[in-house]
């Protein structure tokens, strides 16, 4: 069974804190992304990650860098939260064949 | 770049009535992968379809979609719709060697009693 996890689940943060937002998979794919989710505006692609060092920007990176030094970790780093990034945030990986596996989201508040 | 747009926020249906969620999409490559990803509440977004070749029709779970190029479209559809239904619809675009997707807006379908 194929497993995309996600921690923490919910999160509140002061705006200029730092917020470190954990991916995982078990499944050894090479590809993972991380989205974010707006109403009325989808799922806007932050960062991909091609497999381990090897990360490219998405479509809305400003404010945000990624890490990923396992092939089965990626890390989302916002550095000085801002209280536009309050979102709900999505990590998903890549099987052959363009199916993307989804986890089950981090809710980040920033006040 | 490429993009893709879902005309309808929010489409809310009785029971038993036929649902179609609109998708269009743009995008200079001539082979592009069109997806529905469907989001429950509560859950994660999952695969509901993948596109097949030009005007052939792919169904799972009693949705089909066809993805028609001379239209850039790739509708949803289902002919009689449940509550459990119920969900959020997006509508993605990929591209033969290009990692990178763009996710539609997304349409929410309410089935109503």
């Amino acid at each position: 069974d194929m497993k995309v996890t996600q921690m923490p689940r919910y999160l509140i943060k002061r705006m200029g804190e730092n917020v470190l937002l954990e991916c995982g998979q078990d499944m050894s794919h090479e590809t993972m992304y991380w989205y974010r989710q707006d109403p009325g505006l989808g799922l806007q692609l932050i960062y991909i990650s091609y497999d381990v060092d090897s990360n490219s920007e998405g479509d809305i990176p400003k404010g945000y860098r990624v890490s990923r030094k396992k092939r089965e970790h990626f890390s989302l780093i916002l550095d000085s939260a801002k209280t536009n990034q309050t979102s709900v945030y999505f990590c998903a990986s890549r099987v052959r064949g363009y199916e993307q596996y989804f986890g089950p989201g981090t809710r980040l508040t920033v006040l | 770049g490429d993009s893709v747009t879902q005309t309808e926020g929010l489409v809310t249906l009785t029971e038993g009535l036929p649902v179609m969620l609109n998708c269009t999409y743009q995008t200079i490559y001539s082979n592009p992968f069109l997806f529905w990803y469907v989001h429950y509440l509560n859950e994660s977004p999952r695969l509901l379809l993948k596109s097949s070749t030009d005007n052939k029709r792919t169904e799972h779970q009693g949705f089909h979609a066809t993805l028609h190029k001379s239209s850039s479209s790739f509708h949803l559809q289902k002919s009689s719709a449940q509550l459990s239904d119920s969900a959020l619809y997006y509508c993605a675009l990929s591209n033969t060697g290009n990692y990178k997707y763009v996710f539609g807006a997304g349409t929410r379908l309410k089935v109503i009693a």
